[in-house]
């Protein structure tokens, strides 16, 4: 079972270059959310998605794209990216919390991005 | 939207001693608050949650206590080890709207020997 699983682990951009990360899980969970983590920032929610063919923005939209390809894949997409994007890019997943079901989320292992 | 304050930034205390986090949320629709452990170089993991219809959670050294009216919850570590030194989240969420997880920034505990 390997729950959360992102794609690359490590990247390094030039600015202006786009990229794509992958994220899928195997939980059949059907909740998804894509965080970055800077250092004193905590985890800052950039787009969720509560069940497939549905995204929303979180916190720090802005320069992010994301797709709920199926239940099991949601991708974060970096259009153009900048200095200001170099972060750790964690995705995670939970299930629809529904009555006494676990809400846990788990989180992919992260991907250390850096724009130069 | 909702907003996750959390204090201390950083925490030390002496190997045995207790250590308490506190985290204060803006949305009262909220109800569902988990506690994560980060450790270096290592992804968030579930530590304790409490959901709005319990006022107090435990689990061994861990728990966590939840007032509602002030909207305010804390995690407590009692008989503090050296393997609690980490990064320490709490979050809020509203599991009856739109589903967002919003983290505070972190607490990062050391325990000294």
């Amino acid at each position: 079972n390997a729950g959360v699983t992102q794609t690359p682990k490590f990247q390094v951009l030039k600015t202006g270059q786009s990229m794509t990360l992958q994220c899928a899980q195997d939980m059949n969970h059907n909740s998804m959310y894509w965080y970055r983590q800077d250092p004193g920032m905590g985890l800052r929610l950039i787009y969720y998605s509560a069940s497939e063919g549905t995204t929303d923005k979180g916190e720090v939209p802005n320069g992010y794209n994301v797709s709920r390809l199926n239940k099991r894949e949601f991708s974060l997409r970096l259009e153009s990216a900048a200095p200001s994007q170099t972060s750790v890019y964690f995705c995670a997943s939970s299930e629809y919390p529904t009555g006494g079901s676990n809400t846990e989320a788990f989180f992919g292992q992260g991907t250390r991005l850096t724009v130069v | 939207g909702e907003n996750v304050e959390q204090h201390p930034s950083t925490l030390s205390v002496q190997e045995g001693d207790s250590a308490v986090i506190k985290c204060t949320y803006s949305d009262s629709a909220s109800n569902y608050f988990p506690w994560y452990k980060q450790e270096l170089g290592k992804r968030p993991q579930l530590i304790i949650d409490i959901r709005s219809n319990v006022g107090e959670k435990k689990d061994q050294r861990i728990a966590v206590t939840l007032n509602k009216t002030a909207k305010h919850f804390s995690l407590h570590i009692t008989e503090t080890q050296p393997e609690d030194s980490a990064v320490y989240f709490c979050a809020a969420r509203n599991m009856n709207r739109d589903d967002k997880i919003i983290f505070g920034k972190g607490t990062r505990l050391h325990i000294l020997p």
